[in-house]
């Protein structure tokens, strides 16, 4: 069974800070992965989506990367900004790419 | 463009009873999949429908059902509720015809669901 675990749980910075975010999974048999952003109490808002058989994508401040063959995937955050304070959820899909699996978040705290 | 819309927001509900929880896709999206989101943790995944049919089933017991109607929208029905169901019950859309291999999926704002 695909598990997938997020580290650090919890990360505070000051603003302006550049940050990664770190996700590992356990099958590397994966169709493609997604970074989302949730906010509390709220849905989850797509940031990134990389296939599998890219190494990176980018979107503004954001650049998350994947390697597939060793399990692991960052989110790097440039230049943070209080806006951005909210939990950040890696998760993989497997080879039919119908079911995601997630892992627990890392909460990002940005302190103005 | 509309996203995807979840009702309701909030509901409160005694442990035994029946629930029902309701999503409308995003336009164009004709797939849609319901997790389930405890606090503190990430969402599972409980199943998938699309052309009215459930397709893949995470490891949720079979009070956990649902429905698609013709219209792509969809229900969550969830029987004799036990505490430990009180959860965020997400619902995510995509299109099921992946264009260049794509397939983000569209996530609503949530059911929060409380049992007492």
């Amino acid at each position: 069974k695909q598990e997938v675990t997020q580290i650090p749980a919890a990360l505070s910075v000051p603003e302006g800070e550049n940050l990664v975010l770190n996700c590992s999974f356990t099958d590397s048999a994966i169709y493609n992965l997604q970074w989302f952003r949730q906010d509390p109490g709220k849905g989850l808002t797509s940031l990134l989506l990389i296939q599998s058989s890219q190494r990176e994508q980018t979107s503004g401040r954001l650049n998350a990367s994947l390697d597939k063959s060793s399990g692991r995937s960052t989110l790097y955050i440039a230049a943070s900004q209080p806006g951005d304070s909210a939990t950040y959820l890696c998760a993989v899909s497997g080879n039919t790419g119908n079911q995601f699996y997630f892992g627990t978040g890392t909460s990002l705290t940005v302190i103005p | 463009d509309a996203g995807v819309t979840q009702s309701p927001t909030h509901l409160i509900k005694t442990r035994g009873q029946q629930v029902t929880l309701r999503c409308s896709p995003k336009s164009g999206h004709d797939t849609v999949s319901w997790y389930q989101q405890a606090l503190g943790q990430g969402p599972q995944f409980i199943f998938q429908y699309y052309e009215e049919e459930e397709r893949q089933r995470g490891n949720f017991p079979d009070r956990f059902s649902g429905h698609q109607f013709p219209n792509y929208s969809s229900e969550l029905n969830v029987n004799a509720l036990l505490l430990g169901d009180s959860a965020l019950y997400l619902c995510a859309s995509r299109r099921r015809q992946l264009l260049s291999g794509a397939n983000v999926l569209t996530f609503g704002a949530g059911s929060r669901l409380t049992v007492l």
